[in-house]
């Protein structure tokens, strides 16, 4: 699975946009992006994915570089209970572990009043 | 959008004795099923890969005869924690794959186990 690499944290102001980047620069051409959040004690809650288009959805948006090494989550307003871990994560799409997903350390976003 | 579920929410047990943890697809059929394990302040651990009639596939270094996995139905997979130790003490997340149109999981609530 292509590896993925995500600023630890990041701090976003109510009501205002969140922007979590993503580099996936190792990823396959049939291999999506997938993005899930985790609240604290809580499972992981999926959000979104995509292949090469940028894709919306009543959560976020999902931009995704026409190289397809990076991509980028939009939270378009932020609220206090979008305070979580977001981990953004490439699963292989056949062979061993095919899509199984690997969880790395993702981005805290600390969504602040 | 899918639904799991997870029974209990949490569980504390004396050490030595056997813990089962259901994984519950309330609205879709899931023939995958995946069981994670998840340290505080760590991200979570895949255990094994739960396929609806068949053995689970364990990833390295996880116990197979001390973590029990059992898929017997499209909707249910269940964790069996063996002879439990403090060390066990974890929160056990479950998720199932939508195999149809999508390949995305949807993930239980999670099943906070303290061993004493």
């Amino acid at each position: 699975d292509a590896k993925t690499t995500q600023p630890p944290s990041m701090d976003c102001a109510e009501g205002r946009a969140a922007n979590l980047p993503c580099n996936h620069s190792t990823i396959s051409g049939n291999e999506y992006v997938y993005w899930y959040r985790q609240i604290h004690s809580q499972g992981p809650q999926y959000i979104i994915h995509g292949l090469k288009n940028n894709e919306t959805n009543e959560m976020a948006s999902l931009i995704i570089t026409e190289d397809r090494k990076s991509s980028t989550l939009i939270l378009p307003h932020a609220t206090l209970r979008d305070t979580a871990v977001y981990y953004c994560i490439s699963p292989p799409r056949s062979g061993a572990g095919s899509y199984q997903l690997t969880f790395g350390k993702g981005t805290k976003l600390s969504v602040i009043p | 959008g899918a639904v799991v579920s997870q029974h209990p929410s949490w569980v504390i047990c004396k050490s030595g004795t056997s813990v089962k943890i259901e994984c519950r697809s309330l609205d879709f059929q899931a023939t995958t099923m995946f069981w994670y394990r998840q340290f505080p302040k760590q991200s979570l651990m895949l255990m094994a890969t739960s396929n609806e009639g068949s053995k689970a596939t364990y990833e390295q270094g996880v116990e197979k005869d001390k973590f029990l996995i059992n898929h017997a139905s499209l909707t249910l997979s269940t964790l069996t924690v063996t002879s439990a130790h403090p060390e066990d003490s974890s929160f056990y997340i479950c998720s199932a794959r939508v195999p149809v149109g999508s390949d995305e999981q949807y993930f239980g609530p999670g099943t906070r186990l303290t061993v004493t």
